[in-house]
């Protein structure tokens, strides 16, 4: 149980151009999602918190009109990344969070999708 | 502030056991997760720990000290497909992960 799919798993676009990233829980609701951004090399860095029904809370220094979070239903967000230029590449890696018990690990543990790494040229 | 530190990269012999240390800061606490990332991969969760002591899985172990804000994660019988990063995250009392920039761990022949 407790799977997290992520859809594309890899995209190549062109400057100026808008990419859409989908995150489904599968198996279980996930009231609460998250978007990460990792660099080579690099550790997690995350960008938002999404929660079903609301808005999305961004971290700091994180553009909201760049990157548009929408959480519409209890198992699927999506993030946008807008206008995108080459130095938003990076592997974007999305978690659900499963606050009852999806399975045997403990309550609030995050599972992640595969990731999408981005590649804008 | 809120601090997640561990070494940066870390090498052992196929075989054998190592061991990787984590402090931790956190606004509140609600456990210290450690997760395994293998390059160009999404995270898998390893293990949580939440009171004091050791919790044991298969080949991989994790203890948690809160007094100390200290944990590690021991790994025994060392398999090259464990040449990973591996993440020390902990929770703080908003249910936020607070993650440490990983070890990359290095197993050689």
């Amino acid at each position: 149980g407790a799977v997290v799919s992520q859809h594309p798993s890899r995209v190549i676009c062109k400057s100026g151009t808008s990419v859409k990233i989908e995150c489904r829980s599968l198996d279980f609701q996930a009231t609460t999602m998250f978007w990460y951004r990792q660099f080579p090399k690099k550790s997690l860095m995350l960008m938002a918190t999404s929660n079903e029904g609301s808005k999305a809370t961004y971290e700091q220094g994180v553009e909201k009109d760049k990157f548009l979070i929408n959480h519409a239903s209890l198992t699927l967000s999506t993030l946008t990344v807008t206008s995108a230029h080459p130095e938003d590449s990076s592997f974007y890696i999305c978690s659900a969070r499963d606050g009852g018990v999806a399975g045997p690990l403990p309550a609030d543990t995050q599972y992640f999708g595969p990731g999408t790494r981005l590649t804008v040229l | 502030g809120q601090n997640i530190d561990q070494p940066t990269e870390m090498t052992a012999t196929e075989g054998a056991i190592v061991q990787i240390n984590c402090t931790y800061q956190t606004s509140g606490f609600n456990g210290l997760f450690w997760y395994q990332q293998h390059a160009g991969e999404a995270p898998t969760f390893l293990s949580y720990n939440v009171l004091d002591g050791l919790e044991e899985k298969g080949r991989f172990s994790s203890f948690l000290s809160r007094s100390k804000g200290y944990s590690y994660l021991l790994l025994k019988e060392l398999q090259m497909k464990d040449s990973a990063s591996y993440l020390c995250a902990g929770m703080d009392s908003n249910y936020q992960l607070i993650w440490g920039a990983g070890t990359k761990l290095i197993i050689k022949p």
